[in-house]
């Protein structure tokens, strides 16, 4: 168990809905992150959040809308979304500001949700 | 702009079988590089991490190693198991950015089979 949790682990929705995905970690972690994953392609990197503040919007579209409501949670508000959205959504969360070291910039991520958009 | 290549794509060995993963980047100056496994419908969970200045790094049946001169990295997977089939991923972390620009790998998708 990583210490970070995700749900739901699986979502169908069409793109006219509305959902969030849900992240908490257990590891009193301060910097919390959202990863989009599809096949065949690297990882994502969406947003970031240092001490509850955004700190990067990696150029994500508006149907994406995060909210980090204290150090231990994270979610992501969906709506109208398109079909090629589809894919596995991770989150993620690290110490910031470690330099160097063993444990250095190190992301513990969740199970992710696994997100179908019809 | 800073990449990451890895190969190959997919890869399907024997069980007990060794084998080697390779990672080719562009990142510099780096901090560190990692890999990591992940495993069907699971997050990536880092396996090794080395700085710059390391050259391998173990982890179990698991080593890395790291060229920082001709940017490769590589990891050796001794006497595969079935619970190595996953994906390994290789990520490079920029040394003039915090944790939010890591540079991550397509990935290696292995399948070991009995």
């Amino acid at each position: 168990e990583t210490g970070v949790t995700q749900t739901p682990r699986h979502l169908v929705m069409g793109m006219t809905n509305k959902k969030s995905l849900k992240c908490e970690q257990h590891l009193g972690h301060n910097a919390m992150y959202w990863y989009k994953q599809s096949a065949k392609k690297p990882l994502e990197l969406m947003f970031v959040y240092n001490f509850k503040e955004q700190t990067e919007n990696n150029s994500v579209p508006s149907r994406f809308s995060p909210e980090c409501p204290n150090s231990s949670h994270l979610f992501l508000h969906l709506h109208t979304l398109q079909p090629e959205d589809s894919a596995l959504y991770l989150c993620a969360s690290s110490r910031p500001g470690l330099a160097g070291g063993p444990g250095a910039n190190e992301q513990f991520f969740g199970p992710g949700t696994r997100l179908t958009v019809l | 702009k800073n990449q990451v290549e890895q190969s190959p794509q997919s890869l399907i060995i024997l069980e007990g079988k060794n084998c080697t993963l390779q990672c080719n980047y562009t990142v510099s100056p780096f901090s560190n590089l990692r890999w990591y496994k992940q495993d069907t419908g699971r997050g990536p969970v880092s396996l090794t991490i080395m700085t710059f200045s390391e050259n391998t790094k173990s982890n179990g049946r698991y080593t890395a190693t790291l060229d920082a001169d001709t940017k490769q990295s590589s990891l050796h997977i001794t006497a595969s198991q079935l619970s190595d089939s996953a994906s390994y991923i290789c990520v490079v972390t920029p040394a003039n950015f915090g944790n939010e620009k890591l540079t991550f790998g397509t990935g290696t998708r292995l399948t070991i089979i009995p």
